[in-house]
C-alpha cells in the first residue's frame, strides 16, 4: 500500500531561519505530489503541487519543493521563514489512476518565533 | 474563491446516538466530495468518495453502515455517524472538487468537524 512519511512532527524556528520539511512516499509508479498548509483555525489549503516537468516547484508565499524521483522525496523548503508561516504542513501523494484520492502524511507542525 | 463549509464544527453526543455532519460547497458545484478522518497526531485518512447522485465508494476497512454518506445535490454531502461510540470520536474533514475540473482538479477542504462521543 502507498504511504507518505513526514520526518518531523514538530519544528521550531526563529524568524529568518531556513526551513526544510521532509516528505517521502512509497510507490513505484507515477505520482502527483502536493503540499498543503493549515493555518491555525483555518481550512487546509494547497501550497504547491507537482505533476510533471521541472522537479523544482514554486508555490505561494515563497515556498518551493523539489521532487527527487530516485529518493521518492518531495521536500518543502523556504529560505527565510516568517512568524506568519506558523501552521501545520501536510505532504500528500496521489497515484496515477487514483481518481484524485490523496494519501496524506501525518503532518508537521511548524512554530516560528519572532 | 472556492469555499467549502462544514457544519457543525464541533459536536458532542451520547453513545448510541447518531450525528450528521454537513459539507457544503458554497460558491461552486461539486460532483465529487471526499470524507476524511483524522486522529490526533496522525494523517488524514480517506474514508469514502462521494459522488452526486450515486452511492459512495468506501475505503477498505470503513463500515458503510456505520458511516452513511449522502450526496444528494451538487453542493451538499452529508456524513452520518450512526450509533456513535467513543471510538468514533475524531476530526472529520471533507473536501470537494469542482464539477468539470476533471480527475486532477484541485481539492478544496472544509474546516473540519470535531466529534466527541461520551
Amino acid at each position: 500500500a502507498q504511504s507518505v512519511s513526514q520526518h518531523n512532527h514538530h519544528v521550531i524556528l526563529s524568524e529568518a531561519a531556513s526551513l526544510e520539511l521532509g516528505c517521502n512516499y512509497s510507490y513505484g509508479g507515477t505520482v502527483n505530489l502536493f503540499w498543503y498548509v493549515q493555518y491555525p483555525g483555518q481550512h487546509l489549503q494547497l501550497l504547491l503541487k507537482y505533476f510533471s516537468g521541472d522537479p523544482l516547484v514554486k508555490g505561494i508565499k515563497g515556498f518551493e519543493a523539489e521532487f527527487i524521483k530516485s529518493k521518492f522525496s518531495f521536500n518543502l523548503r523556504k529560505p527565510s521563514v516568517q512568524w506568519s508561516d506558523t501552521a501545520e504542513y501536510f505532504c500528500a501523494v496521489r497515484t496515477a489512476g487514483g481518481y484524485n484520492k490523496l494519501i496524506f502524511g501525518a503532518g508537521t507542525r511548524l512554530a516560528v518565533h519572532p | 474563491g472556492a469555499v467549502v463549509s462544514q457544519h457543525p464544527s464541533r459536536v458532542i453526543c451520547k453513545s448510541g446516538t447518531s450525528v450528521k455532519i454537513e459539507c457544503r460547497s458554497l460558491d461552486f458545484q461539486a460532483t465529487t466530495m471526499f470524507w476524511y478522518r483524522q486522529f490526533p497526531k496522525q494523517s488524514l485518512m480517506l474514508m469514502a468518495t462521494s459522488n452526486e447522485g450515486s452511492k459512495a465508494t468506501y475505503e477498505q476497512g470503513v463500515e458503510k453502515d456505520k458511516f452513511l454518506i449522502n450526496h444528494a445535490s451538487l453542493t451538499l454531502s452529508t456524513l452520518t455517524v450512526t450509533s456513535a461510540h467513543p471510538e468514533d470520536s475524531s476530526f472529520y474533514i471533507c473536501s470537494a472538487r469542482k464539477a468539470l475540473a476533471g480527475e486532477t482538479g484541485e481539492l478544496f477542504f472544509g474546516e473540519g468537524s470535531r466529534l466527541t462521543v461520551l
